[in-house]
């Protein structure tokens, strides 16, 4: 079993829809959660950081359920725009510092 | 702000061959990452520097993959000699501190094994 596991999707959605992604990981001692953003053939970048009371920014909420060991993402109103593989990365203690650990991502397709 | 470098953006070489990647990290930046992607998978870390130690190398094939940082800013990621299934796309990204700050990537250096 992966670490970290994501639906791999495609998720294909219209224009405006509101649209939901978990990731669940397997090392309870996992400390610190993020969701990144990669466009095809591009390098991935933040989207937003994943805090234990949840955080929103704009159209995007995430949230962290740490009793369960997932997190979430929810697109509101989506844009074309929004395309996109999301990739859920979760940081753990690891021997002199943590470790990253990225997911397979999931993949968005928005539809006009 | 200059982001992460990376160079060559893109190499084919035949199996067997050696190759080697570039990276110079954002200025500043105490942590270096080398990932290797394939296609359809998310990034896998091979190699985490803090400054010029290795954090990190645990997936990193150490039969033909070799990685340094000289003076805690650049990097070279080898690999000596290439097999088919190391295609894939060499991602380097650089953090402030640690592995809980956020990652900034560089735009890959994409590797084709014939």
């Amino acid at each position: 079993r992966k670490e970290v596991e994501q639906d791999p999707g495609p998720f294909n959605v219209p224009e405006g829809a509101t649209v939901a992604f978990n990731c669940t990981y397997s090392n309870s001692a996992s400390q610190s959660f993020f969701w990144y953003r990669q466009d095809c053939r591009k390098e991935p970048k933040l989207l937003m950081s994943v805090y234990s009371s949840g955080n929103e920014d704009g159209r995007f909420t995430a949230q962290l359920n740490r009793a369960s060991q997932y997190i979430s993402l929810l697109i509101r109103d989506s844009k074309l725009s929004d395309s996109a593989t999301y990739l859920c990365v979760v940081n753990r203690g690891n021997t002199g510092g943590f470790k990253t650990i990225f997911g397979a991502g999931t993949r968005l397709f928005v539809k006009a | 702000e200059a982001g992460v470098a990376q160079s060559p953006r893109y190499k084919i070489i035949e199996k067997r061959q050696s190759v080697a990647f570039w990276c110079n990290p954002i200025s500043g930046h105490a942590t270096l990452y080398w990932y290797q992607q394939i296609l359809g998978q998310g990034p896998k870390l091979l190699i985490q520097f803090q400054n010029n130690g290795v954090v990190d190398d645990s997936q990193l094939p150490k039969d033909r993959f070799s990685a340094e940082r000289l003076k805690g800013v650049d990097s070279t990621l080898k690999i000596q000699p290439a097999k088919l299934e190391d295609s894939a796309v060499y991602l380097c990204a650089s953090s402030l501190r640690d592995g809980t700050d956020t990652q900034y990537f560089g735009p890959g250096t994409r590797l084709t094994v014939l």
